[in-house]
């Protein structure tokens, strides 16, 4: 079945800084990438979200970027402000997948430094 | 629109009760809405697969007879957590993907369990 790492696992950054957040997947036939936003005591949010037909992504400041054939995708926020300070996920959803169920990363704790 | 609810927020029980969450897409139907539990720290881990009229499809190593779920209509679905024990406590988060559509989960606000 469909394996999903991130990394890093915590992300320390200055506001007005970028910050990057790395997920390879292991199923090849994947074709669905959200990324969503958790603040604390609440559930999810969609932040943004990419099909395996294009390679990149942007809303405002933010972006996802997807390498297919390294299985890898990323996400980019730009001029990080206070209020990016969260826990992100990314998540992959195997195009097999009878149900859409999508498989979720371990998390990446991003603290905006002010 | 796309707004997922659950109901309660938050509810503390004494071991060996039963609690229900229940699960509302409010805007939009949905053929299929999904059950997640996340322990402190860590990610979501998908528990069942909920669809309209039929049974759910639960996830390897979750107990049917302990998580039970109901999804009469097409928009709730219900998690019943039976004989309620300590290691159940956990935030319990649906999500529901609205019918026709074959990408986008849209997330409830999350359940909050302790079971004493």
């Amino acid at each position: 079945g469909e394996n999903v790492e991130q990394h890093p696992s915590t992300l320390s950054v200055q506001e007005g800084d970028s910050a990057v957040i790395k997920c390879t997947y292991s199923d090849s036939a994947s074709n669905y990438f959200p990324w969503y936003k958790q603040e604390l005591g609440k559930g999810p949010q969609l932040i943004i979200d990419i099909r395996s037909n294009v390679g990149e992504k942007k809303d405002q400041r933010i972006a996802v970027t997807l390498n297919k054939t390294a299985k890898h995708f990323s996400l980019h926020i730009t001029e990080t402000q206070p209020e990016d300070s969260a826990v992100y996920f990314c998540a992959a959803r195997p195009r097999l997948s009878s149900a859409s169920k999508i498989i979720f990363g371990s998390g990446t704790r991003l603290s905006i430094r002010p | 629109g796309a707004v997922v609810s659950q109901h309660p927020s938050r509810v503390i029980c004494k071991s060996g009760t039963s609690v229900k969450i229940e699960c509302r897409s409010l805007d939009f139907q949905a053929t299929t809405m999904f059950w997640y539990r996340q322990f402190p720290k860590q990610s979501l881990m998908l528990m069942a697969t909920s669809n309209e009229g039929s049974k759910a499809t639960y996830e390897q190593g979750v107990e049917k007879d302990k998580f039970l779920i109901n999804h009469a209509s097409l928009t709730l679905s219900t998690l019943t957590v039976t004989s309620a024990h300590p290691e159940d406590s956990s935030f319990y988060i649906c999500s529901a993907r609205q019918t026709g559509s074959s990408d986008e989960q849209f997330f409830g606000p999350g359940t909050r369990l302790t079971v004493l």
